[in-house]
């Protein structure tokens, strides 16, 4: 069964840094491109970022390109998100996907001082 | 800056039959695009119904169709049930990839 667990979302100060995590199991994690989608409280899905199997790839919304990282350890079939400099309009739940198909529970990131 | 367009809202009787469409602001999809719809209840996360237009996956109820309509995406729900009130947003793919702003369905 194909599961994607995030974690390491939280409360964050303007300007400051967080790293999410996707742990994947189910799959072969080396054999798909992932992708970061989040959504604003009550608002719609925007993709954030994806990132190819052998991570030699990576893609970005044009409102976190340069403040944001994905990336992935294929060995410890994960996926990350490091986000630096974060904003206010950054507070949404993240959800790390498999292709398209499968989605993640999400995780809360709250930027607010 | 692309924009995917989808009906805000529509309210459908249980049994009907309702399509959601949506458009690009780059024009006309045609056979060569590819667009996912996405359901999404309160609280939960998206699931996805349709993927590479038309095509369902395994846990796709049957009832559910993906199509192009004059020149854009369509989801069909035909026979609809209550449990298919939610938020619908389909996807495409411009290099990068691009949500539209979803439809509210209202099983009414």
């Amino acid at each position: 069964e194909v599961q994607l667990v995030e974690s390491g979302g939280g409360l964050v100060q303007p300007g400051g840094s967080l790293r999410v995590s996707c742990a994947a199991s189910g799959f072969t994690f080396s054999s798909h491109w992932m992708n970061w989608v989040r959504q604003a409280p009550g608002k719609g899905l925007e993709w954030v970022a994806n990132i190819k199997q052998d991570g030699s790839e990576r893609y970005y919304v044009d409102s976190v390109k340069g403040r944001f990282t994905i990336s992935r350890d294929n060995a410890k079939n994960s996926l990350f998100l490091q986000m630096n400099s974060l904003r206010a309009e950054d507070t949404a739940i993240y959800y790390c996907t498999r292709d398209w198909g499968y989605w993640g529970q999400g995780t809360l990131v709250t930027v607010s001082s | 800056q692309i924009v995917v367009t989808q009906e805000p809202s529509l309210t459908v009787s249980p049994g009907g039959t309702v399509t959601l469409t949506c458009a690009s602001s780059t024009g006309a999809l045609t056979s060569g695009s590819s667009v996912d719809w996405f359901q999404q209840k309160p609280g939960q996360a998206p699931r996805a119904l349709i993927h590479s237009t038309s095509s369902k996956y395994i846990w796709t109820p049957a009832r559910f169709s993906g199509s192009l309509l004059g020149g854009k995406g369509a989801l069909t729900l035909s026979g609809v049930q209550p449990e298919d009130e939610a938020d619908y947003y389909c996807l495409l793919n411009y290099g990068g990839w691009v949500f539209g702003g979803g439809t509210k369905l209202t099983v009414l």
